[in-house]
């Protein structure tokens, strides 16, 4: 079975300091990994997504994430954050093996401070 | 339609009275999934539908939550005799077959049971 662990459930920092958000995974067989992220009193919208080919994965707003297989984990970063970018983040891991459905990590909130 | 419609955004029930929670997917979207996001927590599961079907239940936390979909496209997941625990956001999303696209959510419905 898949699972996703996102180490930080808060992660304060300053205006226009680079950030960092965790994501560590297990799974048995060939992963696809998301990160989404959700503003205050609203869905979830797809940041990037890893499904194969280069580890380094650019997404919106600046975004980016670096599949590692021998670690396990796909941190997601951005070289300096804005107020904007407050708000929760989700890591998200599918496989084959699920029916390609997603599992979530339970989220890490950003906040961006001036 | 544009994007995964969620009615209503918001919902004050009675404990002990029956609710109606409202998907409309992106059209052409043949999978649909169903979490529930409790305060300050991550996404919890509760059902996916391939097409009209459900091969997955077994996130539905109770046998008082039902949900059917119908004609491949809109889904209602029902909440009979509403506790105090059931207030949260329930979230809806959908996916073409396979889902590694990634979801599209939508805003969700807030439901509060006093």
């Amino acid at each position: 079975a898949q699972s996703v662990t996102q180490l930080d459930s808060q992660v304060p920092v300053f205006e226009e300091a680079p950030v960092e958000l965790r994501c560590n995974y297990s799974s048995s067989v060939s992963v696809y990994l998301f990160w989404y992220v959700q503003y205050p009193n609203q869905g979830l919208q797809l940041l990037l997504k890893y499904l194969s080919g280069s580890t380094l994965v650019k997404g919106i707003n600046g975004f980016e994430a670096e599949f590692n297989k021998s670690q396990t984990s796909f941190h997601l970063r951005k070289p300096s954050v804005h107020i904007s970018d407050t708000a929760e983040y989700f890591c998200a891991v599918s496989d084959q093996n699920a029916g390609n459905m997603l599992t979530f990590g339970g989220g890490t909130r950003l906040m961006v401070k001036p | 339609g544009a994007g995964v419609s969620q009615s209503p955004s918001n919902k004050v029930t009675e404990k002990g009275k029956d609710v109606e929670l409202r998907c409309d997917p992106i059209s052409g979207h043949t999978a649909l999934y169903w979490y529930r996001q409790s305060l300050g927590q991550g996404l919890e599961f509760l059902i996916y539908f391939q097409g009209n079907s459900a091969p997955d239940k077994s996130g539905l936390p109770s046998d008082r939550f039902s949900a059917e979909r119908t004609g491949g496209s809109v889904s209602t997941l029902t909440i009979q005799r509403t506790q105090q625990e059931d207030s949260a956001v329930y979230l809806c999303a959908s996916s073409l077959a396979g889902g590694l696209a990634g979801y599209t959510f939508g805003s969700g419905t807030r439901l509060t049971v006093v």
